[in-house]
């Protein structure tokens, strides 16, 4: 049973240009959800989809940043016109059906580096 | 919405010692509280969790308490070695699967 799979792993975009990053959850996981961590730091909340749907995306700039689980294919997370500050580590997860909080899992991690 | 406060920010024990981690949550419908180790360079790896309707539970050299009054919960590693040097995180769980992170510990075993 395949783990979380993140592609690219690591992506490097010049400012103002669109970055895209693909998680496919493992199998039999309905729930993907977006982190992302800059150096140093602790995994922010970005993002919580199912498939089709958003159900949170509080954690998500207004501005700039999309995300989607279409029925079909992975997850992307949609960065358009990148800047310095976009710069981080995004980790993709992904967990089972419910609702009484499960586990999840995480990708390896996309390096998104800005220059 | 949830909010996850995690003490202390670094941590270093000589090996053999024990250490301990310490979250605090802000939600009472929180009912999932997992911990999660990750090292230099890697994704974090779930290491051990706990649910509300327990108290405590134990893995090996590690081991989770949770008192839901307080809205707290912690780790503990005993006879900690060097190869536990990472930093955790722990994490609070709420309706249908939304999750919040501690800001993570690091951890320094000195052999």
């Amino acid at each position: 049973n395949a783990g979380v799979m993140q592609n690219p792993r690591h992506l490097v975009r010049r400012r103002g240009q669109e970055a895209r990053l693909r998680c496919s959850p493992m199998k039999g996981h309905s729930h993907v959800y977006w982190y992302r961590q800059l150096p140093e730091e602790g995994l922010k909340f970005m993002v919580y989809l199912q498939k089709e749907n958003i159900i949170d995306e509080s954690g998500m700039p207004k501005e700039r940043f999309s995300a989607e689980f279409p029925k079909e294919g992975p997850s992307i997370l949609r960065i358009q016109q990148v800047v310095r500050g976009d710069s981080a580590a995004y980790f993709c997860a992904s967990s089972r059906s419910g609702t009484d909080g499960g586990e999840q899992y995480f990708g390896p991690g996309t390096r998104l580096t800005v220059t | 919405g949830e909010n996850v406060e995690q003490h202390p920010s670094t941590l270093s024990v000589q090996e053999g010692d024990s250490a301990v981690i310490k979250c605090t949550y802000s939600d009472s419908a929180s009912n999932y509280f997992p911990w999660y180790k990750q090292e230099l360079g890697k994704r974090p790896q779930l290491i051990i969790d706990i649910r509300s309707n327990v108290g405590e539970k134990k893995d090996q050299r590690i081991a989770v308490t949770l008192n839901k009054t307080a809205k707290h919960f912690s780790l503990h590693i005993t006879e900690t070695q060097p190869e536990d040097s990472a930093v955790y995180f722990c994490a609070a769980s709420w309706r249908n699967n939304d999750m919040r992170f501690g800001a993570g510990t690091r951890l320094t075993v000195k052999p």
